[in-house]
């Protein structure tokens, strides 16, 4: 049963333009979602989380927007960057299950120069 | 400050051997948690450890065990291993358990032949 998912496995844009990866998730109880960018050879690394007191949530060039009703997040990079090249996860959890992150299967980003 | 690290890199196997990977969590991080990622898929929680004790299980086998020890650093064992617990295996540590993000290492990647 995969509670979240990221249906594009991968996704090309032009250097520049705006990059907007998407996720979805089943489980009702999340309360709290992230975002994690991956390199080869190197753990992921958090970028931006949001509430789901919220519906929308910035920095710098990345924002995360929640709609719950749809149980849809997505996160848009603008202007993507060469350096944003990397293997995007969402992640979500219940603010009581600790450090229990379920993953989405990522999105490959590869942004043209 | 050294970020979260795990020993060791790489680690080949074979089929019912046992396995014990380390991990030394961020200095002052309490929490530790253990992630496998296999090929294509997203990270899938395996333990989470804080403060010496187990704060939570995923969906694995009783094979999969860890401990932490008084200075927060980690072992995952793993017995009698098969084939397809061939993965990354990734640590993460946090200050605390709640909304804290995680900081991951770069994982051990263990193949079992």
């Amino acid at each position: 049963d995969q509670q979240v998912k990221q249906n594009s496995p991968s996704l090309s844009v032009q250097e520049g333009r705006i990059s907007i990866l998407n996720c979805d998730y089943t489980n009702s109880m999340f309360d709290y979602f992230l975002w994690y960018k991956k390199y080869p050879a190197e753990g992921p690394t958090f970028l931006i989380s949001i509430s789901s007191i919220k519906d929308k949530n910035e920095d710098g060039r990345f924002t995360v927007f929640l709609n719950k009703s749809a149980k849809h997040l997505s996160l848009h990079i603008v202007p993507s960057q060469p350096g944003d090249s990397a293997v995007y996860f969402c992640a979500a959890k219940k603010e009581t299950s600790g450090s229990r992150l379920t993953f989405g299967e990522g999105t490959q980003l590869t942004v043209n120069p | 400050d050294a970020g979260v690290t795990q020993s060791p890199t790489h680690l080949i196997k074979t089929r019912g051997q046992h396995v014990t990977l380390r991990c030394s969590p961020i200095s002052g991080h309490k929490s530790v948690s253990w992630y496998q990622q296999v090929l294509g898929q997203g990270p899938q929680f395996i333990f989470q450890y804080y403060e010496k004790e187990e704060r939570g299980r995923g969906n694995f086998p009783d094979r999969f065990s860890a401990r932490q020890f008084p200075n927060y650093s980690s072992e995952l064992n793993v017995n009698a291993l098969l084939l397809g617990d061939s993965a990354l295996y990734l640590c993460a540590s946090s200050l605390e358990t709640g909304r804290e993000k995680l900081f991951f290492g770069s994982g051990t990647q263990l193949s079992v032949l």
